[in-house]
């Protein structure tokens, strides 16, 4: 079975450009959480979607939305990108809203 | 305010010894916690987990030990093994409550288990 997949892997943008990222979730999982883990820090949490419905927000500035589809994959996208958003984002993929997170390997973002 | 506190970045142990990994926190609806393992270019693997309402639970090597009144829960790896060496991140979720869609993870703590 394939876990979570999230693309791309690695990434480079310059300041003030926009980033997509992508995520898969494991096939039936209908949740999709998005975390950013800065290097020495934990994950902290942007976003969950449940049945394309955001459930939850973290505090994040409005440059940083994403969105859920009809098939549960998601996208994280980041307007006006600052250095400090360099990091790697996460995703994760649950059956239920609370239950049983699987992680994504991440994808790793440097803004110079 | 960091909610979640894992105050040793790292901890060395000698293989087939304890591994004992601490974590604090200091919200009061925090009832599920769970702790996580990090290798380097992966994403976090869940290792185990504790609900509020036991102070104890098991899972072969491992064991998660919750005391509610100081606000603190530990992970204990018997006997440590080499393979691991990793991050080890505390979480935890306020599932009764308002925000039980999300995780609070601490800054984690490097453990490496030396042959």
């Amino acid at each position: 079975d394939a876990g979570v997949t999230q693309s791309p892997t690695h990434l480079i943008k310059t300041r003030g450009q926009h980033v997509t990222l992508r995520c898969s979730p494991i096939s039936g999982h209908k949740s999709v959480s998005w975390y950013q883990q800065v290097l020495g820090q934990g994950p902290q949490f942007i976003f969950q979607y449940y049945e394309k419905e955001e459930r939850g927000r973290g505090n994040f500035p409005d440059r940083f939305s994403a969105r859920q589809f009809p098939n549960y994959s998601s996208e994280l996208n980041v307007n006006a990108l600052l250095l400090g958003d360099s990091a790697l984002y996460l995703c994760a993929s649950s059956l239920r809203v609370n239950y049983g997170y699987t992680f994504g390997s991440g994808t790793r973002l440097t803004v110079v | 305010d960091q909610q979640v506190k894992q105050n040793s970045p790292s901890l060395s142990v000698q293989e087939g010894r304890i591994s004992i990994l601490n974590c604090d926190y200091t919200n009061s609806m925090f009832d599920y916690f769970l702790w996580y393992k990090k290798y380097p270019a992966e994403g976090p693997t869940f290792l185990i987990s504790i609900s509020s309402i036991k102070d104890k639970n098991e899972d072969g090597r491992f064991t998660v030990f919750l005391n509610k009144s100081a606000k603190h829960l530990s992970l204990h790896i018997v006997p440590s093994q080499p393979g691991d060496s990793a991050v080890y991140f505390c979480a935890a979720s306020a599932n009764s409550g308002g925000s039980n869609y999300k995780l609070t993870f601490g800054k984690g703590t490097l453990l490496t288990v030396n042959p």
